[in-house]
């Protein structure tokens, strides 16, 4: 059973400030990361997918580094905004023929 | 163009009923994700159909559960003799190719709650 860890479970942060979460993922066996963000009433939507040790990527505020040695990402959102709230969810791919392995999310609450 | 789309959106029915899950992936997309999210949890992986063959059925957790996929395009899910325990969030999603490195596109999801 593959273990896809999130941390925090959730976060409240003021409206303007950064912050950044984490997802530990097995570094055996890695082919790729992926972010979603899922809103409320929404589609979970693909932020990055990265595959490559050191990979960042950048999407407007939002930025995503990678390390697949130690088995960890960092996503980061800089000057929070009230749209940013939403359930951040990575997923692992081991390389197999089955689906992601999603964390359980970190609940994001930005507050005015 | 359009997304992904599921119905219905949401879903209650008694235990014991049978219920059909439909999904109608993007337009091309040969490959085709059924998920669960069950509360406090995060998505969990069903199956997975590359055209109209089921790939990996590893992930449906018992053989009340079935899913086709028949024209390689609309799948539906398929769970007989529901029980509370199946309450969740179950998702679609499609990706233009198979392989875990591409991304993923997820319909809204249906919430089917058993009572």
């Amino acid at each position: 059973i593959l273990n896809v860890e999130q941390s925090p479970q959730s976060l409240h942060v003021q409206e303007g400030d950064s912050t950044n979460f984490t997802c530990s993922f097995p570094s055996s066996n890695f082919y790729a990361l992926h972010w979603y963000r899922w809103e409320t009433a929404k589609s979970p939507e693909a932020l990055f997918v990265m595959t490559l040790n050191g990979d960042e990527k950048k999407k407007g505020r939002i930025s995503a580094t990678l390390n697949t040695k130690e088995g960890y990402s960092y996503l980061y959102i800089k000057g929070s905004q009230p749209e940013d709230s939403a359930t951040y969810l990575c997923a692992f791919w081991g390389g197999g023929a089955d689906g992601l392995t999603f964390g359980k999310g970190t609940h994001l609450i930005i507050q005015p | 163009g359009a997304g992904v789309s599921q119905t219905p959106s949401n879903k209650v029915t008694e235990k014991g009923k049978y219920v059909e899950l439909r999904c109608d992936p993007i337009s091309g997309h040969t490959a085709l994700y059924w998920y669960r999210q069950s509360l406090g949890q995060g998505p969990e992986f069903l199956i997975y159909f590359q055209g109209t063959g089921a790939a990996d059925d590893s992930g449906l957790p018992n053989d009340r559960f079935f899913a086709v996929r028949p024209e390689g395009s609309v799948s539906t899910l398929k769970i007989q003799r529901t029980e509370r325990g199946d309450s969740a969030v179950y998702l679609c999603a499609s990706s233009s190719r198979g392989a875990g490195h591409n991304e993923q596109f997820f319909g809204p999801g249906t919430r089917l709650t058993v009572l």
